[in-house]
Parts: C-alpha cells; sequence; structure tokens
C-alpha cells in the first residue's frame, strides 16, 4: 500500500482536460511544498513534470498544471494529446522515516 | 547531454549481494543530491536511498536499512548501491536519480538497471 492514494487510471478524450489527485496527510502532501508529479511512459523511465506543487520545468508543456489543497495535490492535463498516454506518479517529502514518498501511479488513457 | 547510466543489475540468489553503479556526465556531479528509486516489475516507484554532496548525509527507506549502503565518488561522476542480503521483494528495476537543487524533486533519470532475486 503506497504512501500516497491516486486514483488507479483516468481517461478522456483527445483536446479534453482530466486531473488526477494525490491524496497524503499533513506529515508530506499538507504539510510542505514538495509536491511532484512524473510520467512514465512503457519501458522508459519516469520524467519530470511539476516539481513543488506547481512548477514545470523547462521543457514541459503548459498543458501540463498543479496545484495543492489541504492533503491533496492534484494534476491537470489540459488539450489532451494521444502521447499524453502514460502512467503518472506523484510524490511528496515526508516528515516521517521514510523521507519521500509515491503515490502508487495513475494510468492515463486517451480514448 | 546530461546523463546518468546505471550497471550492475543482474540474477542473484536469495541473501546474495549486488553492487549498482551510475556514472554522471553533462552536469556537475558533485553539487547534486543523488538517489536510487526503484520500481518492481508491474508496480509503482519506490524511493530507496539519498545521499548528500559530499557523502556526509544518507538516508534509507525502512525496507532496506541495514542491509543496503548508498555511496558516491565525485572524482569519478559515480554513484553506488551497495546490497547485501537480497530478498525477493528487492526485485525491481533500480533507477539512478539526480535530486533537483533546492527539494526532494528527482530532475534527471538514467534508463534503469535489473534486478531479481530469484533462486
Amino acid at each position: 500500500q503506497s504512501a500516497l492514494t491516486q486514483p488507479a487510471s483516468v481517461s478522456g478524450s483527445p483536446g479534453q482536460s482530466i486531473t488526477i489527485s494525490c491524496t497524503g496527510t499533513s506529515s508530506d502532501v499538507g504539510g510542505y511544498n514538495y509536491v511532484s508529479w512524473y510520467q512514465q511512459h512503457p519501458g522508459k523511465a519516469p520524467k519530470l513534470m511539476i516539481y513543488d506543487v506547481s512548477n514545470r520545468p523547462s521543457g514541459v508543456s503548459n498543458r501540463f498544471s498543479g496545484s495543492k489543497s489541504g492533503n491533496t495535490a492534484s494534476l491537470t492535463i489540459s488539450g489532451l494529446q494521444a502521447e499524453d498516454e502514460a502512467d503518472y506518479y506523484c510524490s511528496s517529502y515526508t516528515s516521517s522515516s521514510t523521507l519521500i514518498v509515491f503515490g502508487g501511479g495513475t494510468k492515463l488513457t486517451v480514448l | 547531454e546530461v546523463q546518468l547510466v546505471e550497471s550492475g543489475g543482474g540474477l542473484v540468489q536469495p541473501g546474495g549481494s549486488l553492487r549498482l553503479s551510475c556514472a554522471a556526465s553533462g552536469f556537475t556531479f558533485s553539487s547534486y543530491w543523488m538517489s536510487w528509486v526503484r520500481q518492481a516489475p508491474g508496480k509503482g516507484l519506490e524511493w530507496v536511498a539519498n545521499i548528500k554532496q559530499d557523502g556526509s548525509e544518507k538516508y534509507y527507506v525502512d525496507s532496506v536499512k541495514g542491509r543496503f549502503t548508498i555511496s558516491r565518488d565525485n572524482a569519478k561522476n559515480s554513484l553506488y548501491l551497495q546490497m547485501n542480503s537480497l530478498r525477493a521483494e528487492d526485485t525491481a528495476v533500480y533507477y539512478c536519480a539526480r535530486v533537483r537543487e533546492g527539494d526532494d524533486a528527482f530532475d534527471i533519470w538514467g534508463q534503469g538497471t535489473m534486478v531479481t532475486v530469484s533462486s
């Protein structure tokens, strides 16, 4: 069981927007602005898409955005494209003995 | 080009040992915290260990404490993971990752190396 809770799957049609949630506790997501999101295509290494809750690394499309409210962080992808179909993972710093925790991952299907 | 390349994975029997290596290039290796992250077959990501720029601070996930040791050689631009007393549940792809300056995000990842623990 992962420390952070994500939906197992989400789907959307090209051009639509989807949101993936990531729920933790006040010891991780709710207590720090160190939430990150990663995209992983099958057989590939993860890629950083969002850091510090809502910041995009250079080169990441502005269709990807992040936010946080209380103990839940969210990743929104607007204008869905076929290449967005992948697994998405959230992570957070945690004050527990485990320094960094991940969510269980969400499979995004573009219909 | 900023790059991380892992090596050293393979098949090992339960209770055995393995040493993973990660060669860094294209950036000032000694300026960054570094990490190992693993992914069991068909499962999600799991952070394993972090090491500070000068190696003076190291952190581990509870499940590997006392069995795994993270280390680095800044002169060789290399990161290592010594894995002892391996268990079947350690079977995973192990990724080397650079920690972004100022926070805990992993901004550069290697391609991963597969470790299989089985008799």
